[in-house]
């Protein structure tokens, strides 16, 4: 069975300081791993993926195999990064996500 | 390009009432997905089809929910009879194909209130 835990519900920071939203898996076999992200009265939409080892937004996210770890850091929030991120699975080759009880980020001015 | 399309946005019902819901996915796209978002949770897949067939629905409770999807294109996804616990937003996504790594595209959900 694969699992995504988000341990933290809610991440609150001020502007400006860094960020990182952790995210742990289980799964047998090699993973994909993805962050997506819904902003407020938006849809959710990927904010990026482990294969493609891309900075969105000044976003990363590396995949740590031994610790089963996935998570999401920026070195200095902004206020238009609150949103509700969600850390997702899929099976190698595979589309079906598992998705994480995701976090909500809040970024005070 | 136009986003994936769902209706209606919110429907209110009681319980052992039906309910429907309809999704248009993003055109050429292969594959459609149905989640349940129940509140604080993260999405939950009931449903995958790629083209008319379904590929997954072993979280699909088939004693209540039924989907289909006759010509490969939209897709519709009925409770009968509801329950309570069957209030959650029910997330449309399509993706260009069943392959690995593949984006998924949602649409705007519906939000399902059963009292």
């Amino acid at each position: 069975a694969q699992r995504v835990t988000q341990p933290e519900k809610l991440l609150s920071v001020f502007k400006g300081a860094p960020v990182e939203l952790k995210c742990n898996y289980s799964y047998s076999g090699s993973p994909e791993l993805f962050w997506y992200v819904q902003y407020s009265r938006q849809r959710l939409q990927l904010l990026l993926r482990h294969i493609s080892r891309e900075s969105i937004k000044g976003f990363t996210a590396d995949l740590n195999k031994g610790e089963t770890s996935f998570h999401l850091k920026k070195p200095f929030a902004q206020e238009e990064d609150s949103a509700m991120y969600y850390c997702a699975l899929s099976g190698s080759g595979y589309s079906t996500l598992t998705f994480g009880k995701g976090t909500m980020l809040l970024v005070s001015p | 390009e136009a986003g994936v399309a769902q209706s209606p946005r919110y429907k209110i019902i009681e319980k052992r009432q039906s309910v429907a819901f309809w999704c248009n996915p993003i055109s050429g796209h292969a594959t459609l997905y149905w989640y349940q978002q129940i509140l604080g949770q993260g999405p939950k897949l009931l449903i995958q089809f790629q083209n008319n067939g379904v590929v997954d629905d072993s979280q699909l409770p088939k004693d209540r929910f039924s989907a289909e999807r006759l010509k490969g294109v939209d897709s519709t996804l009925k409770i009968q009879p509801a329950k309570l616990e069957d209030s959650a937003v029910y997330l449309c996504a399509s993706s260009l194909d069943l392959g690995g790594g593949r984006e998924q595209y949602f649409g705007p959900g519906t939000r399902l209130t059963v009292t």
